[in-house]
């Protein structure tokens, strides 16, 4: 079984400030994890994933996210946010086996980010 | 290259009532995902279908089904609709059980459904 927790519902920020957006999951098995971004009144845009190798990895916009094992965790960072990013953050898990996913992805309730001028 | 297309965007039905709901994969997908996203909710997963036979399930009753056809596309019906099915229906499609295959969904806008 899996689950995701995405702490803190709400975020609010100011523009040129660090985003951190925390995210932490629970799996029996080696995870793949993602994030995922969405716009009001539309689908769900991946930002970034790790399946395998760097625990560093970078997506798109700026953002970037860390796997760390030993914490289960997989926050989301940006060095300086925009009035553009302000949006609802979805951190998801999916298992998989011999590197081919089952692609049930398990989301977190959601952060949603306010970014101030 | 094509994405994941959803219809129709908006639909309004009573308590009882029976909804199709329809969605094309992207060009290249094999596996269509369904997921129900209540508002302020993440989506939760509903079923997933691969080579038209359902491959997986979520907490949801059988009233929930589905479809997928030889192009990949998908439906989702849901009958005898509840007023706790009233929430943004979102399709996505993945290339599944191939080499290399990460488990990357690809979404749709999403299909919002409100009860009455």
């Amino acid at each position: 079984a899996q689950s995701v927790t995405q702490l803190g519902s709400h975020v609010s920020v100011s523009e040129g400030a660090l985003v951190l957006l925390r995210c932490n999951y629970s799996s029996s098995v080696p995870p793949y994890l993602f994030w995922y971004v969405q716009y009001p009144n539309q689908g769900l845009q991946l930002l970034l994933k790790y399946t395998t190798g760097a625990t560093l990895v970078k997506g798109i916009n700026g953002f970037e996210a860390e796997f760390k094992k030993s914490e289960t965790s997989f926050h989301l960072t940006k060095p300086s946010a925009h009035m553009s990013d302000a949006a609802e953050y979805f951190c998801a898990v999916s298992a998989h086996a011999g590197g081919t996913s089952y692609g049930k992805l398990t989301f977190g309730q959601g952060t949603i980010l306010t970014v101030h001028p | 290259e094509t994405g994941v297309t959803q219809s129709p965007t908006h639909l309004i039905k009573t308590r009882g009532q029976q909804v199709t709901l329809r969605c094309s994969s992207q060009s290249g997908h094999n596996t269509v995902s369904w997921y129900q996203q209540a508002l302020g909710q993440g989506p939760q997963f509903i079923f997933q279908y691969y080579r038209e036979e359902e491959n997986g399930r979520g907490n949801f009753p059988p009233r929930f089904s589905g479809l997928q056809f030889p192009n990949y596309s998908s439906e989702l019906n849901v009958n005898a609709l509840e007023l706790d099915d009233s929430a943004l229906y979102l399709c996505a499609s993945s290339a599944m059980w191939r080499t290399g295959a990460t488990g990357e969904l690809f979404f749709g806008e999403g299909s919002r459904l409100t009860v009455l």
